[in-house]
């Protein structure tokens, strides 16, 4: 088993739905990032959580960290927002990552 | 400071060949985290440093794999006699240490091994 699962995998919608993704981990951890990564390659941390919630525009991050789960929403989604989204929890100094998210969302 | 800075961002090489990979990170970041990343997959933890120690490599990296930090800031990657596996992105990332804060990622450098 993954120490970090993601779900969906593959998630397709339309401009304006709102989006969620999931992320649960096995492993104890200080902090989870949420990642954005475009074709081409580059990553960008979205968000860096260690308990509760977190808000940058259209995106809202939750973690439990008792459940060792988290949610990335987009609310309102656009095509600009088409990327692969990665969960990456922060264990003994270094980021474990998941296999990631690839949002397509269509006008 | 323009971030975490890769180079070259491209590389294409012949089996066999060595090939050298270079990140500068950011200035005031004394960790410094190399990663690899295959076709739709997450990335691969490979190797990390605080300041010029090399503190853990992945049993992912082989004996064909070298990281250096010579004096702290930069580091360099090599990958000797090169072979089609090895063919990835290889993303390095810096952080400050003992804390979570303030990772940044580079572009990466995609190796291709034909």
């Amino acid at each position: 088993k993954n120490e970090v699962e993601q779900s969906p995998q593959n998630l397709t919608a339309q401009e304006g739905e709102f989006i969620t993704i999931n992320c649960s981990y096995s492993v104890g951890i200080s902090a989870l990032h949420w990642l954005q990564q475009h074709p081409g390659g580059g990553i960008v941390s979205l968000f860096m959580l260690s308990s509760g919630k977190k808000k940058h525009g259209r995106l809202i991050a939750t973690i439990n960290i008792q459940e060792k789960h988290s949610s990335l929403h987009i609310t309102a989604s656009h095509p600009r927002d088409s990327a692969v989204y990665i969960c990456a929890p922060y264990n003994t100094d270094k980021l474990i990552f998941g296999t990631g998210t690839r949002l397509q969302v269509f006008p | 400071d323009t971030g975490v800075s890769q180079n070259p961002r491209h590389k294409i090489t012949k089996r066999g060949q060595n090939v050298t990979f270079r990140c500068d990170p950011i200035s005031e970041h004394n960790r410094l985290y190399w990663y690899r990343q295959t076709l739709g997959q997450g990335p691969e933890f490979l190797t990390y440093f605080q300041n010029e120690a090399q503190l853990e490599k992945s049993r992912l990296l082989s004996d064909r794999f070298s990281a250096e930090r010579p004096k702290g800031s930069f580091s360099t990657l090599e990958i000797q006699r090169t072979e089609q596996g090895d063919s990835a992105m290889y993303l390095c990332a810096s952080s400050l240490e003992m804390t979570a804060y303030g990772y940044t990622f580079g572009s990466g450098t995609r190796l291709t091994v034909v």
